[in-house]
Formats: structure tokens, sequence, C-alpha cells
């Protein structure tokens, strides 16, 4: 069946743009998560949701990043006035169940900001 | 391709040998384990889990073990192919937490033929 699916795959940002990065969860997935990779590191959480239900953003960066997901399916991670630092692999995770178990990740999507 | 093997530890295996890759946690706390094979350009694709109270079981052609008393993990790969070739990750979520999995810093497998 399908997994799950990010867009853009890439995106490049001059500084001070705005960006929003796009999940598609696997159908019925109630939990999504979105982690942040670095180069050569592993991905670091930044915020989780039980259906439309934001319950975790304790590993957002600044307030310049929003995630929302108004009808608990597809979710949006929105960078303000991005910054060199944000550059980065952005991945989504879905799971079926409550919790953080069984994560599935998406591809993610790299962004460079120049 | 994503350089997701930079600055890793690394693993060269031969062909047909077994693996095995392993991982050290922190958090006592911790009480759902799982790991992860990435591959270049792409995302972390799941590979099996275990729960605190287990302490081995097994997939296809792998098998995690878990020691809680001394807080390791590790990953044995039988039979390793040339497809097993990627950087792998441990993750742990703790019992107090909300959902989030903590990512150790990752090994690089690298299969000789």
């Amino acid at each position: 069946g399908a997994g799950v699916s990010q867009s853009p795959r890439y995106k490049v940002a001059k500084r001070g743009q705005d960006v929003a990065l796009r999940c598609d969860p696997i159908s019925g997935h109630v939990s999504l998560f979105w982690y942040q990779q670095a180069l050569g590191q592993g991905p670091e959480f930044l915020t989780y949701f039980q259906n439309e239900a934001q319950l975790d953003k304790s590993g957002l960066p600044s307030d310049r990043f929003f995630a929302e997901r108004p009808e608990g399916s597809v979710s949006t991670l929105k960078i303000q006035r991005t910054q060199q630092e944000d550059s980065a692999v952005y991945l989504c995770a879905s799971s079926v169940r409550e919790g953080g178990y069984e994560q599935y990740f998406g591809p993610g999507t790299r962004l460079t900001v120049t | 391709g994503e350089s997701v093997g930079l600055h890793l530890p690394t693993l060269s295996v031969q062909e047909g040998d077994n693996s095995i890759i392993n991982c050290a946690y922190s958090n006592s706390a911790s009480d759902y384990f799982i790991w992860y094979k990435q591959e270049s350009g792409k995302g972390p694709q799941f590979i099996i889990d275990i729960r605190s109270n287990m302490d081995k079981r097994q997939g296809q052609r792998v098998t995690v073990l878990l020691n809680k008393t001394v807080k390791h993990l590790s990953l044995q790969i039988a039979a390793t192919q040339p497809g097993d070739s990627a950087v792998y990750f441990c993750a742990e979520k703790s019992g107090g937490s909300q959902g989030n999995l903590i990512f150790g810093k990752g090994t690089k497998l690298s299969v000789k033929p």
C-alpha cells in the first residue's frame, strides 16, 4: 500500500523566505510526527499530532516553526523567515497507534537555505 | 545523494556473514525500542521493534536483543547481503513521553561482495 509521502522532495529558499512542507500520512494513521535530520546525524523530534491535536511541540527550535494538521490527516510544517541553520532534511512519520509505537517514515524534504 | 554516513561508526562485513550492530541507550525509563535502516536519500525504514518487557525478538533475517541491565540494544542481521548496506539507527521511546523517538548516532554498514 501507499506509504508516507512528502512534498516537495527538495526545496531551496533564500534566507528570510517562508516555506511550507507537506506530509501525507498513511491512510488511517492517527499519530503524525515531524523530525529534523541534520547531515550525518539521527533524526531529532520536532512535534507530534494525535489526530488534529498537537500534543507535543517541545522539539520546535523557535517560534519561526509552526505545524498544523487541521483535519487529522495531511500535515504542514511551516518555517518563517528561514535561516541557514534551518537547512536539513525534514522527515514526517505516521503510526496507526497512539503513543509513538511503530512509526513509519516518509522520504523527507531536503531544505537548503542560501 | 545524501551523505548520511559522514562521521559515523562503520561496520564492514563480507557478504554472507552475520552482522551485529550495537547501540547503548541512557534512559532507564525507555520502554520501547526500534531499529531503522536508512539508505542514502531516503527516509528511515522500519526494521524491527521490541518492548522493554522482552529481551529478544526475531524477524526475517534480523534479531533484536535488549539488555536492560546494561542499557544495551543490538541488531543481528543473518547472511548479510549487499542490499543491507545502509546506515542503521536505534531509537528509544521513554515511557513518560507523548511518543517522540530519540535516535542514536547511527552505524554505517558496508557489505563487501
